[in-house]
């Protein structure tokens, strides 16, 4: 079966400090990948998706990137945190055959003061 | 992607069938609609998806009428374990169109 991991689960960073999210994907393979964020009472934005290795799409302009180095492997990362960042960061998966139905990770809760 | 809309909140009571109404007036020829569920602090989670008519699974039955111009989301005889937001979204989601449109959702509650 197919399994979907995040980490951290929490993370409190300073304003201006990188940041480096990580999901992995198991039990599948060439999944399209998916980044989103849900600010507090707020819809789940996407952020970024990827349909393969190196390929990513951006879906909203920010100081986020996005890059995936390998086939189940995708990384959210920021040079320099704003306070805005802040939010429950969201990976997810999905076969090339049925991109309706995405299956999500755990998420990574994220608090930049 | 085919704008939804949704009632912000509503309450049910332990048992009863919930109805979940979405709006989609602009849902073009091509365009599935599909219902996600999200607990707090967790990812959404797919329920089912339909294209006209009704759709039953071991979770849900989604109704859509001949226009297409909304669907409802049935949820037999809900539990405490109910309570959470449900997404409607609605889109072609073929190859190359896999982006999916969340909104605020409809935040529903069961009452014991």
């Amino acid at each position: 079966s197919q399994t979907i991991h995040q980490w951290p689960a929490t993370l409190v960073q300073p304003v201006g400090s990188p940041l480096s999210l990580e999901c992995t994907v198991e039990g599948t393979s060439n999944p399209n990948l998916y980044w989103y964020r849900q600010a507090a009472g707020r819809g789940l934005q996407l952020l970024f998706y990827s349909v393969g290795i190196g390929q990513i799409s951006s879906e909203v302009p920010q100081n986020l990137s996005a890059s995936r180095p390998q086939d189940r492997q995708f990384i959210l990362s920021s040079k320099k945190l704003l306070l805005s960042d802040s939010g429950f960061y969201l990976c997810a998966w999905s076969s090339g055959l049925a991109e309706y139905e995405q299956f999500f990770g755990p998420g990574t809760r994220l608090t930049v003061l | 992607l085919a704008k939804t809309t949704q009632p912000i909140s509503m309450d049910s009571y332990e048992g009863q069938e919930v109805n979940i109404t979405c709006s989609h007036n602009n849902i073009a020829t091509n365009d599935y609609i599909t219902w996600y569920q999200q607990f707090p602090s967790q990812g959404p989670r797919f329920i089912i998806q339909g294209y006209k008519t009704k759709v039953t699974n071991e979770v849900a039955s989604l109704f859509i009428p001949a226009d297409r111009k909304s669907s409802t989301l049935s949820l037999p005889r809900v539990s405490l374990s109910d309570t959470a937001v449900y997404y409607c979204l609605v889109g072609d989601f073929l190859y190359g169109n896999n982006r999916l449109a969340f909104g605020k959702g409809n935040q529903v509650v069961v009452i014991p």
